[in-house]
């Protein structure tokens, strides 16, 4: 079956210091993938919604400028987590559609992030 | 604009007893309905899903869920829980085009022995 790859899984960092996470579809190609935040024992944000070739869109409250969103290829998305402080640290997981249907949406194993 | 709801942010069973969590949805158009259930410090794993075929839909590991449009819900249950049960469940709603897809808030269940 379809598979998203997300590296790294964990991730520990400075604080001021960038982290960039990657996330590929590994059997077919993404269009659009999506990014989401989850701090402990609460749900999945859906951060910014990546789009291959263009911008991404993000959802409001999230700063374009503190997570830099690149969709460079069908098959690979990254999130740049820009000058990283303690508050950023979460699980941040990823998301990519076959084909755009939303109907089959496979994730990533998800990339724990803690900035000391 | 959709949106899910789910009642019951932590959920204890006995084990061998029924699992029912609550997830009630909005959306101005049919929606597409997921279950997914998350391990502690691990990736989302599917469930089950309602995509407009039969109402009652039977996922893994025992689960089912049936899709009421007149209750706008999409309860999630299991006959008997075991103890690997135990995880956080989240339910989500999608449309069926564009590019919103979105989660509940959780739901954390126990199983106790």
């Amino acid at each position: 079956g379809a598979v998203v790859s997300q590296h790294p899984s964990w991730v520990i960092c400075k604080s001021g210091t960038s982290v960039k996470i990657e996330c590929r579809s590994l059997d077919f190609q993404a269009t659009t993938m999506f990014w989401y935040r989850q701090f402990p024992k609460q749900s999945l944000m859906l951060m910014a919604t990546s789009n291959e070739g263009s911008k991404a869109t993000y959802e409001q409250g999230v700063e374009k400028d503190k997570f830099l969103i690149n969709h460079a290829s069908l098959t690979l998305s990254t999130l740049t987590v820009t000058s990283a402080h303690p508050e950023d640290s979460s699980f941040y997981i990823c998301s990519a559609p076959p084909a755009g249907s939303l109907e089959k949406l496979f994730f990533g194993s998800g990339t724990q992030l803690s900035v000391l | 604009a959709q949106s899910v709801t789910q009642l019951g942010s932590h959920v204890s069973v006995s084990e061998g007893a029924l699992v029912l969590l609550r997830c009630n949805y909005s959306s101005s158009v049919p929606p597409y309905l997921f279950w997914y259930v998350q391990y502690p410090n691990q990736g989302l794993q599917l469930l089950l899903k309602y995509t407009s075929a039969a109402t009652l839909v039977k996922g893994i590991n025992g689960f089912e869920a049936e899709f009421k449009k007149s209750e706008t819900s999409f309860h999630l249950t299991k006959p008997s829980a075991h103890m690997s049960d135990a995880a956080e469940y989240f339910c989500a709603v999608s449309g069926r085009t564009g590019n919103q897809f979105y989660f509940g808030t959780g739901t954390s269940l126990t199983v106790i022995p």
